[in-house]
């Protein structure tokens, strides 16, 4: 069956630390999709990144970068230099190929305090 | 500017009501989910569709029914409100890729979510 796991239910920094999230998943699958939404105060869930199974080269966006490990089937993300506006809490997510059901991590809520 | 809007951002019923929550898109999406939301659970798929008239169960889909009658407007229903329903309910869209015969890597726009309580 898939699995999402974020292990860190919270995490609180000071302004200007990094902090990486942790996302551990599982699939029986050998194609999948990988994806990281974050949920500000609003509500409202905001896509940042969507990588496949076979692409394992790492991304960065600006203060975002993400690493994608198959060999420990990690997809962790990296917040360089954080700032208040990246408090939120941050899903990690699951699909695969073929498939239309999206399996969602329990999140992690980060504070950023200033 | 591409839009999931969902009717009410807050509500209150009481047990034994029947409840809609109701989901409209505007960026003429093909597939249209119902997710709830619980603190430690993340998020959950209840329903899901493909289609106009379409719908597929997904994780968790006792107690709830669902509708699509039209390609924008996509419906969750609580036959019989109970309060192992309050939770924050997200409706998303996506579109199925160009070319392809399946949706699997599009990415889900989401609306703000509907805080429902039930006392």
């Amino acid at each position: 069956a898939q699995k999402v796991t974020q292990a860190q239910t919270e995490i609180s920094v000071v302004e200007k630390e990094d902090v990486t999230l942790d996302c551990v998943y599982g699939t029986r699958d050998t194609t999948y999709y990988l994806f990281w939404y974050k949920q500000p105060p609003s509500g409202e869930l905001v896509f940042l990144i969507r990588r496949n199974s076979f692409d394992e080269q790492n991304e960065i966006s600006g203060r975002y970068s993400w690493n994608f490990q198959k060999s420990t089937s990690s997809f962790n993300f990296t917040i360089t230099a954080s700032q208040v506006v990246d408090s939120a809490v941050y899903f990690c997510a699951l699909r695969n190929t073929g498939g239309f059901k999206t399996i969602f991590g329990a999140g992690t809520r980060l504070f950023v305090k200033a | 500017d591409v839009k999931v809007t969902q009717s009410s951002r807050y509500l209150v019923k009481r047990t034994g009501e029947k409840v809609f929550l109701e989901c409209v898109q505007d960026m003429d999406h093909e597939n249209m989910f119902w997710y709830r939301q619980d603190p430690g659970l993340g998020l959950r798929l209840i329903y899901f569709s493909y289609d106009v008239k379409m719908k597929e169960k997904g994780d968790i889909p006792e107690g709830y029914s669902v509708s699509r009658e039209k390609k924008e407007r996509f419906s969750l229903i609580l036959e019989s409100a109970s309060t192992n329903q309050t939770s924050m309910y997200l409706c998303a869209s996506s579109r199925p890729l160009a070319g392809a015969a399946s949706s699997s890597n599009e990415k889900l726009f989401f609306g703000s979510g509907t805080q429902l309580s039930v006392l």
